[in-house]
């Protein structure tokens, strides 16, 4: 089956924008998570939802960032005024919300901000 | 507060040997979950190997296998009889069961480079 899409796969923006990044997770998985990574380090957690609540938004670095999912499928992850430390990949991921089980991870975008 | 940490930055090994790739983690939470993900150049991330807190045996996969020292807070990944697709970063990764929701946390990561 179709696994964990992101869109889009490469954005470059300039500093100030505001950007949209969207992931779509594999049908019929409750659970969804937010990762930035930046280069050569490791994943840091930004945020997931349990259906279309977010019930830890605690990895959220400042309030320019902010995430929304919809009918408890897709989401979006808004960076609004990004600055060029903003400048990472960011991974999504999805799974049925078992705690034992892995999380499945999209491709990713790679987001530069000039 | 959780807390996962890999204290290699990276590692060499010889086509066909064994390799360990540290990881230690501190949680409070009795329950939890450990994971261990692949990350290539390609920068997908794949899921490796589970190990949960109160299983009484060390997860196996195929190549790779879990040493789960609960006492000494760590779980370190074994991969044996490692081959050049073998090269990438890999993560190691924390899920309190109890406290922490899905949330999970990741450590820095090992890169690994295999020798031919």
């Amino acid at each position: 089956g179709a696994g964990v899409s992101q869109s889009p796969s490469n954005k470059v923006t300039e500093k100030g924008k505001d950007v949209e990044l969207r992931c779509d997770p594999i049908s019929g998985h409750t659970a969804l998570y937010w990762y930035r990574q930046s280069l050569g380090q490791g994943l840091e957690f930004l945020i997931y939802f349990q259906g279309n609540s977010a019930p830890d938004k605690s990895g959220l670095p400042s309030d320019r960032f902010s995430a929304e999912r919809t009918g408890g499928s897709v989401s979006t992850l808004t960076i609004q005024r990004t600055q060029q430390e903003d400048s990472a990949v960011y991974l999504c991921a999805s799974n049925r919300g078992d705690s034992q089980e892995t999380q499945y991870f999209g491709p990713g975008t790679r987001l530069l901000v000039l | 507060a959780q807390k996962i940490t890999q204290t290699q930055p990276g590692m060499f090994v010889q086509e066909k040997e064994a390799v360990t790739l540290d990881c230690t983690y501190d949680t409070s939470d009795p329950s939890y979950g450990l994971f261990w993900y692949k990350q290539p150049s390609s920068g997908e991330m794949i899921f490796l190997i589970y190990q949960g807190s109160y299983d009484q045996q060390n997860a196996t996969e195929g190549r790779y296998s879990l040493n789960f020292q609960k006492a000494r807070k760590s779980a370190n990944l074994v991969i044996s009889a490692s081959q050049l697709g073998d090269s990438a970063m890999y993560f190691c990764a924390m899920r309190e069961i109890n406290t922490g929701g899905f949330k999970t946390i990741f450590g820095a990561g090992t890169r690994l480079f295999v020798k031919a």
